[in-house]
């Protein structure tokens, strides 16, 4: 398969912990973020979004948050599993016209 | 239903040839985008194609890059006269209609030129 991120910044977790990776934005207009977890071989996979009108969302097993007065955001993953072993990309975009811009992208690897 | 496709999955060629990349987007997603993300990097936008409007080209890096779509379905990204800091996988999206609806990805084609 592709070998996407071989010089990516790593977090290595024990399979059932908790795992919190970060991503700092850039534009401080921007209303739409997007978290994508990429497997090796694989195109990107949406994980979870939020709008700049909110500061927590969560879904199954993840959940984002959303400080704008830093320009940082975050996704934290519960009960960590091996499937979970990715890079994982944030994304922002500003006003739905304006191509998303993604960050760098964080390896997972879980410890089984 | 069937996602996103591209072909060819891998493609080396010839520093100075032309290669041509094919997206098949999913049915009824009217927008369409093309990335390029080389080893240990982010996506990098190329271009984007929405329903009938003139494309955004703003991303593309130079003249020898340019896309095509027919109507709002295939796409194909031409590369011509390729170097070899053309390599790199080519992911190819689509999405309902705008930027910031969620964007389903193809599994890219890995482009090595030599």
């Amino acid at each position: 398969g592709e070998s996407v991120g071989l010089h990516l910044p790593t977090l290595s977790v024990q399979e059932g912990d908790n795992s919190i990776i970060n991503c700092a934005y850039s534009n401080s207009a921007s209303d739409y973020f997007i978290w994508y977890k990429q497997e090796s071989g694989k195109g990107p996979q949406f994980i979870i979004d939020i709008r700049s009108n909110m500061d927590k969302r969560q879904g199954q097993r993840v959940t984002v948050l959303l400080n704008k007065t830093v320009k940082h955001l975050s996704l934290q993953i519960a009960a960590t599993q091996p499937g979970d072993s990715a890079v994982y990309f944030c994304a922002e975009n500003y006003s739905g016209n304006t191509p998303l811009v993604f960050g760098k992208g964080t390896r997972l690897s879980v410890i089984a | 239903g069937a996602g996103v496709s591209q072909s060819p999955s891998n493609k080396v060629t010839e520093k100075g040839k032309d290669v041509e990349l094919r997206c098949d987007p999913i049915s009824g997603h009217t927008a369409l985008y093309w990335y390029r993300q080389r080893l240990g990097q982010g996506l990098e936008f190329l271009i984007y194609f929405q329903g009938n409007s003139a494309p955004d080209k703003s991303g593309l890096p130079s003249d020898r890059f340019s896309a095509e779509r027919t109507g709002e379905s295939v796409s194909t990204l031409t590369i011509q006269r390729t170097q070899q800091e053309d390599s790199a996988v080519y992911l190819c999206a689509s999405s309902f209609e705008h930027h910031s609806d969620t964007q389903y990805f193809g599994p890219g084609t890995r482009l090595t030129v030599l």
